[in-house]
């Protein structure tokens, strides 16, 4: 089991670019979450995709906006990128029906570096 | 609103030293309550997790006991080890409401030989 995965591992942009950071779950999950951790603090949760939709929103703006696929991989997109956006972005697997205690899994995130 | 706050360190200790990391919750439904652990340059991992009032998670030596009646769940070892320098992080996720995870702010632990 490959666990979940992510792409790139780093990438470098810069201000007013676009960029895509992929996501593959953990086999057997339908769920994706992803979380921005900026440096020396915790995640915070962006979005979260079941069923190919959008099921619930963290507070970000409308330039995050993602996709979930037919095969239950995903993508995060980030427009008009900012300084601020710099930061460790975190994809997390899941499986919804599993209920109380449902425990997500982690990805080793893609570092994104806005100059 | 779901939170955490959790002791902000960073912390050192001594090989062998007894930890305890703490972590507080506000939750508006029956949150579980997990504690993850990030390694240098790696994603979170799973520690150990609870999910009801006074059940107590525990893994590799860590323990935590969900307390309802304080809002708290403290991680704790008896021993540490230089291996177990990372970050630990406090979350809880509500199922019913919204599934989620709300984490802390990390504590960062660093064990001396």
């Amino acid at each position: 089991d490959a666990g979940v995965t992510q792409s790139p591992t780093h990438l470098i942009k810069t201000r007013g670019q676009q960029v895509t950071l992929r996501c593959s779950p953990k086999s057997g999950h339908d769920t994706v979450s992803w979380y921005q951790q900026a440096l020396g603090q915790g995640p915070q949760f962006i979005f979260q995709y079941y069923e190919e939709e959008e099921r619930q929103r963290g507070n970000f703006p409308d330039r995050f906006s993602g996709h979930q696929f037919p095969n239950y991989s995903s993508e995060l997109n980030v427009n008009a990128l900012l300084l601020g956006d710099s930061a460790l972005y975190l994809c997390a697997s899941s499986l919804l029906g599993q209920g109380v205690g449902n425990e997500q899994f982690f990805g080793p995130g893609t570092r994104l570096t806005v100059l | 609103g779901n939170s955490v706050t959790q002791m902000e360190g960073p912390v050192t200790l001594s090989e062998e030293a007894f930890l305890t990391i703490n972590c507080t919750y506000t939750a508006t439904g029956y949150p579980s309550l997990f504690w993850y652990v990030q390694y240098p340059g790696e994603g979170l991992q799973l520690l150990l997790k609870a999910t009801k009032a006074d059940d107590k998670g525990s893994n590799k030596g860590f323990e935590a006991t969900y307390r309802k009646e304080t809002t708290s769940f403290h991680l704790e070892k008896g021993s540490v080890q230089v291996s177990d320098s990372a970050v630990y992080f406090c979350a809880l996720s509500v199922w019913a409401e919204n599934n989620d995870m709300r984490f802390g702010a990390g504590t960062r632990l660093t064990v001396k030989p």
